[in-house]
Formats: C-alpha cells, sequence, structure tokens
C-alpha cells in the first residue's frame, strides 16, 4: 500500500496561467477528493469522485476550476487564468467504502500553488 | 450548514504535561467524527475516527472521545514529537457525498 501520491509537490506559477496538478489514490479506493488549504486554516472542500463520477463541487470551485478522473483512476485539478487568490495547498485524499478503514479518508502529501 | 469549531488556537505544553484539545461541531446528522494531525508542510496524516457519542479510541499518548455536541483530544504525557497541528473534522450523515469539514486546527508545541 503505497499511500496517495501527488505531482508536482511545488508549483510557480504567474498570473493568467493555466496549472494543472495530479493525483494517485491509494490502489482499489473508489472515492477521490480535493481540498484546498490555505495559510493558518483547516482543508476545504473542493470536489468528489466516485469512481469516474464527479458527484458534488463546492460552491468554491469556480468555472476556471475543472477536475476530472478518467477511468476511476488517477485525478487531475486544473485551474485556468490563475490568480493571485488560487495560491495554496491544493490535497487530495482517498477513502474505500469497505473494510475496517469504513469512511477514513487519506491525504498525500499536497502541491503548493504560488501565483506571482 | 456543518461548522467545527476548535479551541485553543495554540497550545504550549511542557514535556509530561497533560492536556486536551477541544473541537466543537454542527451537523445535522452526524456520520463520523475524526482526528488528524499535521505536520508543516505535509498533508493531514489520519488519527482516529469516531462514530457515537461515549466513543473512546486510543493510540500511544493519544486518546479521542466523543459527545454529541463535542470531541476532545486527550494527549497524555506528550513528548516535543507530539508537536503539531491538530485538525478535527465531521461529516455529514445526509446525501451521498462524504466530504469533510474542518476546524483550523490547534497548533500544539511541546517544550523538552
Amino acid at each position: 500500500d503505497t499511500g496517495v501520491s501527488q505531482d508536482p509537490r511545488h508549483k510557480i506559477t504567474k498570473r493568467g496561467q493555466n496549472v494543472t496538478f495530479r493525483c494517485d489514490p491509494i490502489s482499489e479506493h473508489n472515492r477521490l477528493y480535493w481540498y484546498r488549504q490555505t495559510l493558518g486554516q483547516g482543508p476545504e472542500f473542493l470536489t468528489y469522485f466516485q469512481n469516474e463520477a464527479q458527484l458534488e463541487k463546492s460552491r468554491l470551485l469556480s468555472d476556471r476550476f475543472s477536475a476530472e478522473r478518467p477511468k476511476g483512476s488517477f485525478s487531475t485539478l486544473e485551474i485556468q487564468r490563475t490568480e493571485q487568490g488560487d495560491s495554496a495547498m491544493y490535497l487530495c485524499a482517498s477513502s474505500s467504502p469497505y473494510g475496517i478503514s469504513y469512511n477514513e479518508q487519506f491525504f498525500g502529501p499536497g502541491t503548493r500553488l504560488t501565483v506571482l | 450548514e456543518d461548522q467545527v469549531t476548535q479551541s485553543p488556537e495554540a497550545l504550549r505544553l511542557q514535556e509530561g504535561e497533560s492536556s486536551s484539545l477541544n473541537c466543537s461541531y454542527t451537523v445535522s446528522g452526524l456520520r463520523g467524527l475524526f482526528w488528524y494531525r499535521q505536520d508543516p508542510g505535509k498533508g493531514p496524516e489520519f488519527l482516529f475516527t469516531l462514530y457515537s457519542a461515549g466513543e473512546e479510541k486510543e493510540k500511544e499518548r493519544l486518546k479521542a472521545t466523543l459527545t454529541k455536541k463535542e470531541s476532545f483530544l486527550h494527549i497524555t504525557a506528550p513528548k516535543p514529537e507530539d508537536s503539531a497541528t491538530y485538525l478535527c473534522a465531521s461529516m455529514n450523515s445526509g446525501g451521498s457525498n462524504y466530504k469533510l469539514t474542518f476546524g483550523k486546527g490547534t497548533l500544539l508545541t511541546v517544550n523538552p
């Protein structure tokens, strides 16, 4: 069990550029979540996938943000026309609806985005 | 809307000085209450899940308890390596979204 992985770990970009992050969940976890965390705050929910279906998106997720999970495996989060307010840690988590870890979400190391 | 409030915001302890962190939650129906530990620059690390009032779970120097409105994380005889931010999160039992609603966390510093 290799855990949740995220790539890249750090991204610095200029305002107006597009960025894409990748998340690889724990194998066989069919639920995948994206959260955003700013300094001094707890993570805030962005969106949720069950298998390949995106079942919920937060009001925080403007139309500049899009997420996909093709074939129910890895997921990507794209931010178009980045703004300085998008600077944050983007966290991915996965969970399984079965077994002793029922509903427990396991987080990846995060991608730190800095928009200049 | 679900809300989670943690107190204190920051706590400094001497090594061996036991204390408790508080998590107050407001949720229409609780599917679960979760505790995480987060080190600087890293993702949250899962600690405990509590499902019903009266439930308790322990791991090394940590014990989590749950009432109908609050959860406590008790730290017994802490060590410097317990220094971290401790996050509490609720999961609502409504619908098919299993999202977590987090508090802002308690920054714990344990001095040797």
